[in-house]
């Protein structure tokens, strides 16, 4: 079964830093997803992908099939990012997604 | 507005009792997903089903019951056997797994479920 990592558990930011989360997984994947729980506990999906590079605004995610490995990076971040990020991951022969533990971020004004 | 809900949010229940938590979608998914959320880890699936009157068990199926008569509804019952009910209960859906693309999850605003 699939392993699912994150780091940092906790980070906390200024405004206006750059940011990344990691995300690694023990065995290959056909697909990643990366999701946002605000503090309210609703989940949001940012992207969902399986390889090289996506962009949604301020947000970008990347993964490295090879490396087993996964990053989130928020540029120019603010207060209103502060959540807690979930990366997700789909293996090669599963139908169901298995959860990382989260990273939660708080930004400071 | 296309979505999903939950009902109740918020949830206290006494020990012995059976609850039921509300997930209804009108996204036209045909796959539905129950998880579970506890501090510091990650979501665990509980039971999902893919159609109409079919569920089968995630990880962490035991003390829990569903049922798919209707696509739209996909109820947890939390059972007085699961020994560790209080938690975060999220419900999900997604358009049905072909095997090529992996569809995307949409989730609820979750139930947080107290045993008092």
């Amino acid at each position: 079964k699939n392993e699912v990592e994150q780091s940092p558990q906790n980070l906390t930011a200024q405004e206006g830093e750059f940011i990344t989360i990691n995300c690694s997984y023990s065995v290959g994947i056909s697909a990643l997803h990366w999701l946002q729980q605000h503090p309210g506990g609703g989940i949001v999906s940012l992207f969902m992908l399986s390889s090289g590079k996506k962009k949604h605004g301020r947000l970008i995610a990347t993964i490295n099939i090879q490396e087993k490995h996964s990053s989130l990076h928020i540029t120019a971040s603010h207060p209103r990012d502060s959540a807690v990020y979930i990366c997700a991951v789909r293996d090669n022969y599963g139908q169901n997604f298995v959860f990382g533990p989260g990273t939660r971020l708080s930004v400071l004004p | 507005d296309g979505g999903i809900t939950q009902s109740p949010k918020y949830l206290f229940r006494k020990e012995g009792q059976n609850v039921t938590l509300s997930c209804e979608q009108n996204l036209n998914h045909d796959a539905m997903y129950w998880y579970r959320q506890d501090p510091g880890q990650g979501l665990r699936l509980i039971y999902y089903s893919q159609i109409v009157n079919d569920f089968q068990k995630g990880d962490i199926a035991e003390g829990y019951s569903v049922s798919r008569e209707k696509k739209e509804s996909f109820p947890l019952t939390v059972t007085s056997a699961q020994k560790n009910p209080t938690a975060f209960y999220l419900c999900a859906s997604s358009r049905e797994f072909s095997g090529r693309a992996t569809p995307e999850q949409f989730f609820g605003p979750g139930t947080r479920l107290t045993v008092l």
